[in-house]
């Protein structure tokens, strides 16, 4: 059974940079056909997609976020992170990883977390 | 950009047979998948590829898609099926992931 898990700061002061990481277990980040994505929440709204990196290293981000936003991966340590820049309280949401499909959709989610961006 | 249009809100009674829709420019040729959350959850996968369902999701979960609509139906609606359900496609011209502004399903 695959699991994902997130972590990082849950506050963050605006003008900073949000950093996250997904943990993944029962898979391995490295192999198949799989894209390991970034989806937030804010409270009380929808789902937003913010980016996600490929099984082969290549990256894809919302064109609303793309100049804030790197994802990247650790084989190593079967983790791959979010960072977004210059974060307002706008950014403040529930942050989930997830595995994507060769056809994009989402099937495997992470129990999110909430970062909140004040001074 | 793409954009998915969701009903805000659908009621239904118990036993009854729930639709939700979802709207798109040609979004009968994109995969649409649908995701139910509840609160405080993370969203569960319960239709991908238009019309498949997930190991573990009941049958009474079923997923259609054609022209400029998709269409979430839930047969026999349970009061365990109250959510809130997102519809989700691919932009490949924005190489980006798209959800719908989400459907909260009342069963009254």
């Amino acid at each position: 059974q695959v699991q994902l898990q997130e972590s990082g700061p849950g506050l963050v002061k605006p003008s900073q940079t949000l950093s996250l990481t997904c943990t993944v277990s029962g898979d391995s980040i490295s192999s198949g056909s799989y894209y390991w994505s970034w989806i937030r929440q804010p409270a009380g709204k929808g789902l937003e997609w913010i980016g996600h990196i490929s099984t082969s290293g290549s990256t894809n981000y919302n064109p609303s976020l793309k100049s804030r936003v790197t994802i990247s991966v650790d084989t190593s340590k079967n983790q791959f992170s979010l960072k977004l820049s210059s974060v307002t309280a706008a950014d403040t949401a529930v942050y989930y990883c997830s595995r994507g499909s060769r056809t994009r959709y989402f099937d495997y989610w992470g129990q999110g977390t909430l970062v909140t961006v004040s001074s | 950009s793409y954009e998915l249009i969701q009903p805000p809100s659908v009621s239904m009674s118990p036993g009854q047979t729930a639709s939700v829709t979802c709207s798109g420019d040609k979004l009968g040729e994109r995969y649409v998948s649908w995701y139910q959350q509840k609160p405080g959850q993370s969203p569960v996968l319960v239709i991908y590829q238009d019309k498949k369902r997930p190991s573990g999701i009941p049958e009474r979960f079923s997923g259609s898609n054609s022209g400029n609509t998709a269409t979430l139906t839930i047969s026999g609606t349970q009061a365990i099926d109250e959510a809130d359900y997102y519809c989700q496609a691919w932009d490949s011209g924005a190489a980006s992931a798209v959800f719908g502004g989400g459907t909260k399903l009342t069963v009254l």
